[in-house]
This record gives structure tokens, C-alpha cells and sequence, in this order.
């Protein structure tokens, strides 16, 4: 069975500054990997995924994530933080064919100015 | 593009009383899903239903039941609600593309007093 660890359950940073929030999962198989974010008093939305091809993926608002297989990781990062990044960050991990998507604990990122 | 709607979103019971959480996707999905959010522990799935027609279990059923009405609708019932289970509940609605890829509503807190 799949397993998802966030390694970090609170990061805080200084706005404009750098951050990575860590992701390790455990599988057997292929695997699909997402992050998801979610906003104060919010559901969670999807903020990237990977599910086959180039290693590193990007969403829209700047944050990327590497799939390192060898490491069984899917660490998050930004270069440069915003105020309005302030939320928590769910890695998540599916394989192809299954009904259940697997969650981490999450990591609440503050980012302060 | 209502997407995945909860309702209601905020709900106070007393310790015995019953109620439904209802939960509707608009996006033609087969496969939808209820979870539960606690401080620390991330999501965790309470039941799931692959098509319409059929429910099943995930990792946290207990105190709780299913339906799943049509293929729009899939409803969470507590019975007999016990101050454990006071959360905040999302459900969600996951794309057909098999990919794990879910979409989320707003969530529905629920407090037991």
C-alpha cells in the first residue's frame, strides 16, 4: 500500500525568500503524485501533479516539484515567497488504477513579512 | 461551474442526534469521495463510491453510512453523532481520466457537543 510523509508539519519563512516543503512516499508501483493547497477556510485545490514524462513540474503561481524516484520524493519548492502563499500544502500520491488517493499530514506554510 | 457543493457548511449537534451531509458534482464524475480533516493528521478517507450503485469503505467508516443517491449525489450520514467526530468534512469528485486527480468541495464543519 501507498504511503505519503510530509516531513515538515509547519515551515515559516520570511516573504520573499525561498521555501521547500518535503514529500517521501512509499510504493511498489508507478505512482502519480500531486500537491494540493488549501486556503484559510477553503477546500483543497490542485496545485500541481505529476503523472509521467518530464520530472519536474510547474504550476501557475511559480511553485515546482521534482520527482526524484531513486529518493521516492516530491519535494515542493518556490524561490521567492508572497504573503499571499500563507496556506497548507497536501502531497498526495495515487497509482494508476486505484480509487484512493493517499494524503500526507500537510505542512502549513506562514510566511512572514 | 459549481463544481463539487456541500451542504451545509456549518452544523452544531449534540451528542446522539443524527444528521446528513449532502455533497453534489455537477462535472459528470464517476468515482466521489468523503473525507474527514483533523489538526495533524491530514485527510482521511471515511468512504468512497466508485460508480453509482456501489460504496466502499476507506480507512476511517466507523459511526458513519453512505449513499450514493445517483451519479450527481453522495450523501454522509451519522447516525448517532459522538464528540469524536467533530471535523470538518470534505467530499470530493475525481476525474475520470484515472489519473487520482480529485476536485473538492468547501467543506462542512461539524461540531458534537
Amino acid at each position: 500500500a501507498q504511503s505519503v510523509t510530509q516531513l515538515d508539519s509547519q515551515v515559516p519563512v520570511f516573504e520573499e525568500a525561498p521555501v521547500e516543503l518535503r514529500c517521501n512516499y512509499s510504493s511498489s508501483v508507478s505512482v502519480y503524485l500531486f500537491w494540493y493547497v488549501q486556503y484559510p477556510n477553503q477546500g483543497l485545490q490542485l496545485l500541481l501533479k505529476y503523472l509521467s514524462g518530464s520530472t519536474l513540474v510547474e504550476s501557475i503561481n511559480g511553485f515546482e516539484a521534482e520527482f526524484n524516484k531513486s529518493q521516492t520524493s516530491f519535494h515542493l519548492r518556490k524561490p521567492s515567497v508572497h504573503i499571499s502563499d500563507t496556506a497548507e500544502y497536501f502531497c498526495a500520491v495515487s497509482i494508476e488504477g486505484a480509487q484512493k488517493l493517499v494524503f500526507g499530514q500537510g505542512t502549513r506554510l506562514t510566511i512572514n513579512p | 461551474n459549481a463544481g463539487v457543493t456541500q451542504t451545509p457548511k456549518f452544523q452544531v449537534l449534540k451528542t446522539g442526534q443524527s444528521m446528513t451531509l449532502q455533497c453534489a458534482q455537477d462535472m459528470n464524475h464517476n468515482s466521489m469521495y468523503w473525507y474527514r480533516q483533523d489538526p495533524g493528521m491530514g485527510l482521511r478517507l471515511i468512504y468512497y463510491s466508485a460508480s453509482e450503485g456501489t460504496t466502499d469503505k476507506g480507512e476511517v467508516p466507523n459511526g458513519y453510512n453512505v449513499s450514493r443517491l445517483n451519479k450527481r449525489e453522495f450523501s454522509l450520514r451519522l447516525e448517532s453523532a459522538a464528540p469524536s467526530q467533530t471535523s470538518v468534512y470534505f467530499c470530493a469528485s475525481r476525474d475520470n481520466a484515472n489519473t487520482g486527480e480529485l476536485f473538492f468541495g468547501e467543506g462542512s464543519r461539524l461540531t458534537v457537543l
